[in-house]
């Protein structure tokens, strides 16, 4: 089946730190990938849709300067959280859905989540 | 904006009961998804419904798409051990590109 590997799994940094998240499609193609984010015993809240070669498309209340996104190739997108402060600590999910799956709704596969605490 | 309303919020039950979620939208979706997750992981996908009036199974897991097309159920048969965790429903709709919308889980707990 469809594999999202998510890098790293878990870091803790200080405040004031930039992190970088990465999402992979392992044995597929993502033309577009999403990130989530998820605090304790919520649901999971989409912050961002990233597309290949494109800018991201945030969600509302989403700031695009501290989340930035990086799409740079069909199985790899980034997410940097700039100057990550402790309000900013929680579980962010990546998904990714397979190329050529437009308008069936296709599932999209999640990797395991990135779970960022910050001091 | 859309809203998905998932129920019960948890469920205590027996080992070998059987189990039922349910979730409803505010509008229409064109498709419907049920996810599992289990601590510290992402969700996983159990069941993906395309169609009004579908009804899909995954070994002992059960889900119909609503003929409404605005709610989706959820069913577990003879539970075990591992079915503990969070199960999510999740629906697009047409004229949200394709995202998908999260319910706000249903945590299943089973008794020893």
């Amino acid at each position: 089946g469809a594999v999202v590997s998510q890098h790293p799994s878990w870091v803790i940094c200080k405040s004031g730190t930039s992190v970088k998240i990465e999402c992979r499609s392992l044995d597929f193609q993502a033309t577009t990938m999403f990130w989530y984010r998820q605090f304790p015993k919520q649901s999971l809240m989409l912050m961002a849709t990233s597309n290949e070669g494109s800018k991201a498309t945030y969600e509302q209340g989403v700031e695009k300067d501290k989340f930035l996104i990086n799409h740079a190739s069909l199985t790899l997108s980034t997410l940097t959280v700039t100057s990550a402060h402790p309000e900013d600590s929680s579980f962010y999910i990546c998904s990714a859905r397979i190329v050529g799956s437009w308008g069936r709704g296709q599932p999209q596969h999640f990797g395991d989540g990135t779970r960022l605490s910050i001091l | 904006g859309q809203q998905l309303n998932q129920s019960p919020q948890s469920m205590f039950i027996q080992e070998g009961e059987d189990v039922s979620m349910n979730c409803t939208s505010s509008s229409i979706f064109n498709t419907w998804l049920w996810y599992k997750q289990d601590p510290g992981e992402g969700p996983v996908l159990l069941i993906a419904l395309y169609k009004a009036g579908e009804l899909t199974s995954n070994g002992r897991l059960t889900a119909q798409f609503g003929i409404t097309r605005k709610d989706s159920f959820l069913n577990i048969s003879a539970s075990i051990p591992s079915d503990v965790g969070i199960y999510f429903c999740a629906g697009s709709a047409l004229n949200r590109d394709d995202k998908i919308i999260f319910g706000k889980g249903t945590r299943l707990h089973i008794l020893p």
